[in-house]
């Protein structure tokens, strides 16, 4: 199964300041087809995890422009330009290359300062 | 507006069985694939189980293979997760989520989820 590590655990961030989360796969997310099977999803407390970001780097319907995907074969990255006190949760990024199964990276923690 | 409905949750004795649905609305159930996923109390996300669109396709983590089974019924708008041999291990909050593609890549949108707690 590919392993995904996220980093840091938590976070704290002052509103209006940046955040960045790292993700790193085990076995390289690029698909013959091109297209590298990264995601990444908020949970917000108390709530299911909505998708933020697919393919690594393409906003899902309804997402603010201040989150931004990057990353190329094992090593990707979400950042927030600006934090907003509604940017509090947990996010996660998921790979899908390897199916079954699909793997989840065990959460970053986003609090605001 | 995308909606995604689970239920039949509730506590369960170990080795006994439940059966999940969640009911769709606001999509063309058939076009996508669906998934299930469940999060322990206070832990994070772990994929269960994918059905393709036509239901011709299925997929399983090890954790549940044979034990659980993923079924669709399209004319109902409807997903099914049948789980027997119950452990409590298998404790958690069950996600419904719909998936982006016919064939499965990734969840999108996800219910609320119903909780399955097994327990003597």
């Amino acid at each position: 199964d590919i392993v995904m590590t996220q980093t840091p655990l938590s976070l704290s961030v002052t509103p209006g300041q940046p955040a960045s989360i790292s993700c790193k796969s085990s076995q390289s997310l690029l698909h013959s087809d091109g297209k590298t099977y990264l995601y990444w999803y908020l949970q917000k407390p108390g709530q299911p995890p909505q998708l933020l970001i697919y393919e690594v780097s393409n906003r899902f319907s309804g997402v603010p422009d201040r989150f931004s995907g990057s990353g190329s074969g094992t090593d990707f990255t979400l950042k927030i330009s600006r934090v907003e006190a509604e940017d509090v949760g947990v996010y996660y990024c998921m790979q899908s290359i390897q199916l079954p199964p699909l793997t989840f990276g065990g959460g970053t923690k986003v609090e605001i300062k | 507006e995308v909606q995604l409905v689970e239920s039949g949750g509730g506590v369960v004795q170990p080795g006994g069985s439940l059966r999940l649905s969640c009911a769709a609305s606001g999509f063309t159930f058939d076009d996508y694939a669906m998934h299930w996923v469940r999060q322990a109390p206070g832990k994070g996300l772990e994929w269960v189980s994918l059905i393709s669109g036509d239901g011709g396709s299925t997929y399983y983590a090890d954790s549940v293979k044979g034990r659980f089974t993923i079924s669709r019924d399209n004319s109902k708008n409807s997903l099914y997760l049948q789980m027997n041999s119950l452990r409590t291990e298998d404790t958690a909050l069950y996600y419904c989520a719909k998936d982006i593609r016919a064939l499965g890549v990734a969840p999108d949108y996800w219910g609320q989820g119903t909780l399955v707690t097994v327990s003597s």
